[in-house]
């Protein structure tokens, strides 16, 4: 089973301020994916990353994919408001189709 | 623009009851996934299914109960339905190939009594 664990689990940050969550595995994936939850609806994709070393931005949003597609990181510039919600990473492999979901980083920022 | 919907979006049922929760995709997309998302536990996998007539266990599947007879439905069913199930279920589905996207419906709030 590929586990997929993401830290911190729990963040709570003044708006204007900068993060950083992690998504850590012993595993290598094809890709990963970023996902955002809102509250009462389902998540959202952000991203999807599927080269080592990748780097992608999203306006204030910069996501990277480890060398050995091992891991992942989203940071958020700037955090607002807005940017409140669960983050969720995502690894699958070619063509199995299921992925594995990480427990998700619980985001507040606080006006 | 339909994509993909959940029924009922609420649900209270009692211990014991059979309960049954539709999950209808309009993109005809291959794969489709019933997940249920529990405080600290993220998404946990039930079942999923490859294609019409295809399915099969996730990562949590006992009590659960899936058929796929059409691509675009995948009906999730509580057999007997225990406290333990009170969730939030949420359906998917995608298209096959790496790195494809996973879309979410809305989500099913199930309270067993």
């Amino acid at each position: 089973t590929q586990l997929l664990e993401q830290s911190p689990q729990f963040l709570s940050i003044q708006e204007g301020e900068n993060l950083t969550v992690y998504c850590n595995s012993s595993s290598v994936f094809s890709s990963l994916q970023w996902y955002r939850q809102e509250p009462g609806e389902g998540p959202v994709l952000l991203v999807t990353v599927v080269t080592g070393g990748e780097v992608k931005k999203l306006k204030r949003l910069t996501f990277q994919f480890g060398d050995a597609r091992k891991d992942s990181s989203l940071h958020i510039t700037a955090a607002q408001p807005g940017d409140t919600g669960l983050y969720l990473c995502a690894g699958a492999n070619t063509n199995a189709g299921k992925s594995t979901f990480g427990d998700g980083t619980t985001l507040t920022v606080k006006p | 623009d339909a994509g993909i919907t959940q029924s009922p979006r609420y649900k209270i049922t009692e211990t014991g009851r059979q309960v049954t929760l539709m999950c209808h995709q309009t993109w005809s997309h291959s794969y489709m996934f019933w997940y249920r998302q529990d405080l600290g536990h993220g998404l946990r996998l039930i079942y999923y299914s490859a294609a019409a007539d295809i399915t099969d266990k996730g990562e949590v599947p006992d009590g659960y109960v899936v058929s796929r007879s059409k691509t675009e439905n995948f009906p999730l069913t509580l057999e007997s339905a225990t406290r333990s199930q009170t969730s939030v279920y949420f359906c998917a589905s995608s298209d096959v190939g790496p790195g494809n996207t996973i879309y979410f419906g809305e989500g099913s709030w199930l309270t067993v009594v």
